[in-house]
């Protein structure tokens, strides 16, 4: 089936530092699914951070970017520096036709 | 701001007992779906419903049972619940299968 693995947190960098969230992806009923990053801050509900549905495309929103590998099956999250605001729980996620997988969950803490 | 409407909250009950979750959206998108997420953030989908029909019932037990009146309704019910049904349940919608959810604030669950 679908699946989505992605790095395993607590994740803490300092701000201003780059960061990096892995996701890989396996997608056994759809070629090309639409890929998501999906964050929950505290106290709030989780939302959309951003999505791509084109193989080879970037999006990006806030500052992160991720970009859709389809040879090597990634939808890494990026961020050239990091604030302490950005301290949330970060889902990669994996559409096919009729649903939407999440990964596990990365919480990110980022230190003054 | 909130599209996606869930009630109760918050809810205790004693390991047996029915529970009831409401969630209503205003979104005007065609397809709902129930979330599961542990004590450990994890999100597993449960069911999904497009215009009222059922498209997806992942396994999960008999005692859950999901009801649509139209497409901006989807209500789960729970019958006799157990100690591993507490968790916070997730109601969200899409404007289509497997593209972006917007998720209510969920529904916690604690059984005793």
């Amino acid at each position: 089936g679908d699946s989505v693995t992605q790095t395993e947190g607590p994740v803490t960098v300092s701000e201003s530092e780059s960061l990096i969230i892995n996701c890989t992806y396996s997608a056994t009923s759809i070629a090309y699914p639409n890929l998501f990053w999906y964050v929950r801050y505290p106290g709030e509900g989780l939302q959309l951070l951003l999505k791509v549905i084109t193989a080879g495309q970037k999006g990006s929103s806030r500052g992160f970017e991720a970009t859709y590998n389809k040879e090597t099956t990634s939808f890494h999250l990026q961020k050239a520096s990091v604030q302490e605001s950005d301290s949330a729980v970060y889902y990669c996620a994996l559409g096919d036709r009729n649903r939407i997988f999440f990964g596990d969950g990365t919480q990110l803490v980022v230190k003054p | 701001e909130t599209a996606v409407f869930q009630t109760p909250n918050y809810h205790v009950t004693q390991v047996g007992n029915e529970v009831s979750f409401n969630c209503k959206q205003t979104l005007g998108h065609d397809t709902m779906y129930w979330y599961k997420q542990d004590s450990k953030k994890l999100l597993k989908i449960m069911f999904s419903y497009n215009n009222k029909q059922l498209i997806v019932n992942e396994t999960v037990p008999r005692r859950f049972s999901p009801q649509s009146s139209d497409k901006a309704h989807l209500n789960l019910r729970i019958k006799s619940v157990e100690p591993e049904d507490s968790a916070v349940y997730l109601c969200a919608s899409s404007p289509d299968s497997g593209n972006t959810l917007y998720f209510g604030e969920g529904s916690r669950l604690i059984v005793v």
